[in-house]
């Protein structure tokens, strides 16, 4: 079975701090990896997949096989960074993905 | 394009009835998915429909159940409703040629049953 852990439910950080929104996962299969990130009164809408290896927003992600993780991290937060954030797996059988129970990241002034 | 679209945006059922919700995909998209967030959790996979068929299914009763048009628009079906069933239902479009394509989301329907 599939798994997707996000540690922490809340993350508060001020504005230009680092950020490291952490992400575990267990699958037994080689897996594909994605952060969603949902604003305020806005849609779920993709931030990055680790196949893509690129930096959106500042954001990136590096998938870590060994520590089955996949932390999404920027180095000086802003305060459009707030929303909530979701990591999601999707294994080698279809197109189904597994979501972990997100993050609330809350950038303050 | 409007990318995928929701209706209703919420409703309020008794337990025991039956509900009905509907999705648009983005244009040019085949494949819908469907998900149901709890309150304070990640989404959660329904199932999936492509070609009018159910693809993929994932820990659902058969209280659950979906249909997808030739138009690629989808229903989900949820019959003799229970309180847990209270949650935001979101549809996701994909393109099914593309196996790995990225899924949106649409604003999602927002479930309470009393």
């Amino acid at each position: 079975a599939q798994r997707v852990t996000q540690p922490e439910k809340l993350l508060s950080v001020f504005k230009g701090a680092p950020v490291e929104l952490k992400c575990n996962y267990s699958y037994s299969g080689s897996p594909e990896l994605f952060w969603y990130v949902q604003y305020s009164r806005q849609r779920l809408q993709l931030l990055l997949r680790h196949i893509s290896r690129e930096s959106i927003k500042g954001f990136t992600a590096d998938l870590n096989k060994g520590e089955t993780s996949f932390h999404l991290k920027k180095p000086f937060a802003q305060e459009e960074d707030s929303a909530m954030y979701y990591c999601a797996l999707r294994s080698n059988a279809g197109n189904m993905l597994t979501f972990g129970g997100g993050t609330r990241l809350m950038v303050k002034p | 394009d409007a990318g995928v679209t929701q209706s209703p945006t919420h409703l309020i059922k008794t337990r025991g009835q039956q509900v009905t919700l509907r999705c648009s995909p983005k244009s040019g998209h085949d494949t819908v998915s469907w998900y149901q967030q709890a309150l304070g959790q990640g989404p959660q996979f329904i199932f999936q429909y492509y070609e009018e068929e159910e693809r993929q299914r994932g820990n659902f009763p058969d209280r659950f159940s979906g249909h997808q048009f030739p138009n690629y628009s989808s229903e989900l079906n949820v019959n003799a409703l229970l309180l847990g069933d209270s949650a935001l239902y979101l549809c996701a479009s994909s393109s099914g040629t593309l196996f790995t394509d990225t899924q949106y989301f649409g604003p999602g329907t927002r479930l309470t049953v009393l």
